[in-house]
């Protein structure tokens, strides 16, 4: 069973507009969470990384993370072409150094 | 910044031969890396931790006699791929993190095919 969940699958947002992804944990030892992007033939770049409860926002990117119901959330503000990439959620619990990664959503921003 | 290169970026090899992929930290001390392979159909496998003057710590499904790794010093990481075969397929990914540090840092990738 997939740890971390990701929701959609893929979506397509219209340049400008608003783009909302979902990430579900089922471990409740998971309690760091970071969103990263790869765009195609790339590595991940760490985008943002939110451990309290509540929203955090860097420049277009809002994180939202809700521990009791294991549930973090990425919105892009006034998306752009450039945004266009994959998007994985990454969770770490307090002993182990490595990440868990979900299966990601596929953003496309169309002009 | 915070950079992490790997090297190659793609290679090719035969069935049952063996591959020798490196990555390199610079900006940073990378006291951890944990090397990944990412499919389309796992997204990443952890395949290990490595802490520099600690043991390196592999994932379940995966051994240090399929996949050795060395971890020298605080900038340089490198991972084989022994006898490999079709499965072994993919997008090897090494994240580096500095210590006191909680972000992973990726390189690009080595893209392993396997003929």
């Amino acid at each position: 069973q997939q740890k971390v969940q990701q929701s959609p699958e893929s979506l397509s947002v219209p340049e400008g507009g608003m783009a909302s992804l979902n990430c579900t944990s089922s471990d409740r030892n998971f309690q760091y969470f970071w969103w990263y992007r790869q765009h195609s033939g790339e590595g991940p770049k760490a985008l943002m990384s939110i451990f309290s409860d509540g929203d955090k926002k860097e420049g277009r990117f809002t994180a939202h993370l809700n521990k009791a119901s294991l549930h973090v959330s990425l919105h892009i503000r006034d998306s752009q072409p450039s945004d266009s990439a994959l998007y994985f959620c990454a969770a770490r619990n307090n002993y182990a150094q490595g990440l868990t990664f979900g299966l990601g959503t596929r953003v496309s921003v169309f002009p | 910044g915070a950079l992490v290169y790997q090297y190659p970026r793609r290679t090719i090899c035969k069935s049952g031969t063996s591959m020798r992929m490196e990555c390199q930290a610079v900006g940073f001390q990378a006291t951890s890396v944990a090397w990944y392979r990412q499919s389309p159909q796992k997204t990443f496998e952890l395949i290990a931790l490595s802490t520099v003057n600690s043991a390196i710590k592999y994932e379940q499904n995966f051994t240090q006699e399929k996949f050795p790794i060395s971890h020298p010093n605080l900038s340089f990481s490198s991972m084989t791929v022994l006898n490999a075969y079709l499965e072994d397929r993919g997008l090897y990914l090494c994240g580096a993190r500095e210590v006191n540090q909680d972000t992973q840092y990726f390189g690009p990738g080595t893209r392993l095919l396997v003929l």
